[in-house]
């Protein structure tokens, strides 16, 4: 039962526009939704999360919004660099802080130059 | 300041063996969990220690154990290896308490012939 999505195991974008990821989820406990992004041969890094409580968060270049009644979140990346080519998870929790993380498959994230 | 740190890189067994996989947190860290990534899937919650104890399990079987010691460094045993469990296994390190955020190593690759 995959209890976190991520419809699209990869995505290309040419650099300098926006790079648009996509996760639904199921579980109505989730109550915190992370961004990680990993490169090869390297530990998914923690990028970006919003708790269920906001509709949106910016850090930089990247937001994410939330739709709970959509059970659906997505990463935007603007403007998309070079750098930002990797594999992006989105996860899931029931709290922030120590609560297992749930993850979607992933998604190959290529930026064009 | 070191990051989770994980041993060894790459490891090679046949099946019906055992495997114990090591891993040391950040530091400052108290909490350890563990995680299997099988080729082209998410990371897959295994179980989380704190205080030398299992505080969190996921869906695996209980050939696969754990031990935390009192410096919160960390190992993930495996007994009676199938070819299934070739996967990476991941450790996350974060501090106990709300709003504490896993950081994780690069993992361990385990091939089981």
């Amino acid at each position: 039962d995959q209890q976190v999505k991520q419809n699209s195991p990869s995505l290309s974008v040419q650099e300098g526009r926006i790079s648009i990821l996509n996760c639904d989820y199921t579980n109505s406990m989730f109550d915190y939704f992370l961004w990680y992004k990993k490169y090869p041969a390297e530990g998914p890094t923690f990028l970006i999360s919003i708790s269920s409580i906001k509709d949106k968060n910016e850090d930089g270049r990247f937001t994410v919004f939330l739709n709970k009644s959509a059970k659906h979140l997505s990463l935007h990346i603007v403007p998309s660099q070079p750098g930002d080519s990797a594999v992006y998870f989105c996860a899931a929790s029931v709290d922030f802080g120590n609560e297992k993380l749930t993850f979607g498959t992933g998604t190959r994230l290529t930026i064009i130059p | 300041d070191a990051g989770v740190t994980q041993s060894p890189t790459h490891l090679i067994k046949t099946r019906g063996q055992q495997v114990t996989l090591r891993c040391s947190p950040k530091s400052g860290h108290d909490t350890v969990s563990w995680y299997q990534q099988a080729l082209g899937q998410g990371p897959q919650f295994i179980f989380q220690y704190y205080e030398e104890e299992e505080r969190q399990r996921g869906n695996f079987p209980d050939r696969f154990s754990g031990h935390q010691f009192p410096n919160y460094s960390s190992e993930l045993n495996v007994n009676a290896l199938l070819l299934g469990d070739s996967a990476l296994y991941l450790c996350a390190s974060s501090l106990s308490g709300p709003d504490n955020e896993q950081f994780f190593g690069p993992g361990t690759r385990l091939t089981v012939l």
